[in-house]
């Protein structure tokens, strides 16, 4: 079974603050992704790599930015985190580009609190 | 632009009984799939359904089934013999053919009933 794993469930952050949020995957996947969740807005893509050092925009990508040195680890980075980024976040990964029928396995998520 | 539209927010079910959640969705591309997840209390997503647009039959897994029509652009995800354990939050999600980014629905919350 694929595992993706988010390094914590709960976080909790000042403003200010400069925020990385962690995931690895087990599977040797290509594409990983991170979104944010809020109620009533399903989920929303922030970004996403579909190699090393490789990535994309998503729909939100304003006020993140992301790190993928190696092809199991996809790191989210709020650089100077504000309140309206209190979110629950997960991360996926997927097979790959082209595989469309795959589905993308999701981590626990992590649930961030921005005070 | 693909959009997902999962238009009840929130719906009850007698336990044992079978339930039907509505998507509909917008897309231009002549090839796409669709994927149903549910998310629990617990927060993990858990992929229980893929329905390609040029499957021939409509997608089964144990308990999931989907209805798809293709040319009312909707892919209805029926439970049947509802359990306890189905309680929780349910997301439709699109997905362009050769593509791979999804792009969710808001989601419906099913509460079983004992």
């Amino acid at each position: 079974d694929v595992k993706v794993t988010q390094s914590s469930r709960y976080l909790v952050k000042r403003t200010g603050e400069k925020v990385f949020l962690e995931c690895v995957q087990d599977m040797d996947h290509e594409n990983m992704f991170w979104y944010r969740q809020d109620p009533g807005l399903g989920l929303r893509l922030i970004y996403f790599s579909y190699d090393v050092k490789m990535k994309e925009k998503g729909d939100i990508p304003e006020g993140y930015s992301v790190s993928r040195e190696k092809k199991e680890r996809f790191s989210l980075i709020l650089e100077s985190a504000s309140t309206n980024q209190t979110s629950m976040y997960l991360c996926a990964s997927s097979l790959r580009t082209g595989a469309s029928n795959q589905p993308q396995h999701f981590g626990d998520g992590t649930r961030l609190s921005i005070l | 632009a693909q959009k997902i539209t999962q238009t009840q927010p929130g719906m009850f079910v007698q336990e044992k009984e079978a339930v039907t959640l509505d998507c509909t969705y917008d897309t231009s591309d002549p090839s796409y799939g669709l994927f149903w997840y549910k998310q629990p209390s617990s927060g993990e997503m858990i992929f229980l359904i893929y329905q390609g647009s040029y499957d021939q039959q409509n997608a089964t897994e144990g308990r999931y089934s989907l209805n798809f029509q293709k040319a009312r652009k909707s892919a209805n995800l029926v439970i049947s013999a509802s359990q306890l354990g189905d309680s929780a939050m349910y997301f439709c999600a699109l997905i362009k053919a050769a593509g791979n980014k999804l792009t969710f629905g808001g989601g419906t919350r099913v509460l079983v009933k004992p």
